[in-house]
């Protein structure tokens, strides 16, 4: 059983182009995250959701909107999407509250998002 | 600011050979910390947890210390294999706000 699935897993789009990535977590957590891995392999944060409710929005611009619409999906949505926004997007999941600590955080594979 | 470093250079190491791993931090004071491993074209996958007042942690061939004072934590591999070869991160409770170092990547060569 999968615990953490994103997709697609690849996406390739223009410049200027809407795009969503969907996230799912079946381990009954109440905290997600979206994290932006880039190409030195550096892993940020850019939001948390703590049962539908935003937690964490780490300074991404408002092109990036998340969407929660239960606890266990996470959706991201990017509008005129840049070249900067080529990177690997991970979801992840963990049982904290989100605000007091951050448990193990568990991922999924990934989707790499390639702007031309 | 808050800062994590790890040796961004990979490690090379013998099969066999014990392989470790360095994670230094400024500027935080965490109630735990933890590891990750990441392999090509996958997520990270959790290792292990050390809380502030725990010394050291073992599972199976790995080992995790944490000194406060030194703010660093080291990670060990007993017996390397190649399989081990991926890249190794350590993240940092703070404020909330999960954070990962850049981690280092470790080949075992047979």
């Amino acid at each position: 059983d999968t615990a953490v699935s994103q997709t697609p897993k690849y996406l390739v789009t223009q410049m200027g182009n809407d795009k969503s990535i969907k996230c799912e977590q079946n381990l009954g957590h109440d905290t997600m995250y979206w994290y932006k891995q880039d190409s030195k392999k550096f892993l940020k944060i850019m939001f948390s959701y703590n049962n539908k409710e935003l937690i964490i929005n780490e300074t991404v611009p408002n092109r990036f909107s998340p969407k929660s619409p239960d606890k266990a999906h996470l959706n991201l949505h990017i509008n005129s999407l840049e070249l900067g926004d080529s990177a690997v997007y991970f979801c992840a999941s963990s049982q904290s509250d989100g605000l007091t600590s951050t448990d193990t955080q568990y991922f999924g594979p990934g989707t790499r998002l390639t702007v031309l | 600011s808050q800062k994590i470093e790890q040796n961004s250079e990979a490690l090379n190491i013998q099969e066999g050979k014990t392989a470790t791993l360095t994670c230094n931090y400024t500027n935080y004071s965490p109630a735990y910390l933890q590891w990750y491993r990441q392999d090509p074209g996958r997520g990270p996958v959790f290792l292990l947890l050390i809380r502030e007042n725990e010394k050291e942690k073992r599972k199976e061939r790995l080992k995790v210390t944490f000194d406060t004072t030194l703010k660093q934590s080291l990670f060990h591999i007993t017996a390397s294999q190649p399989a081990d070869s991926a890249t190794y991160l350590c993240a940092l409770e703070g404020s909330y706000i999960p954070t990962f170092g850049r981690g280092t990547s470790l080949i075992v060569h047979p």
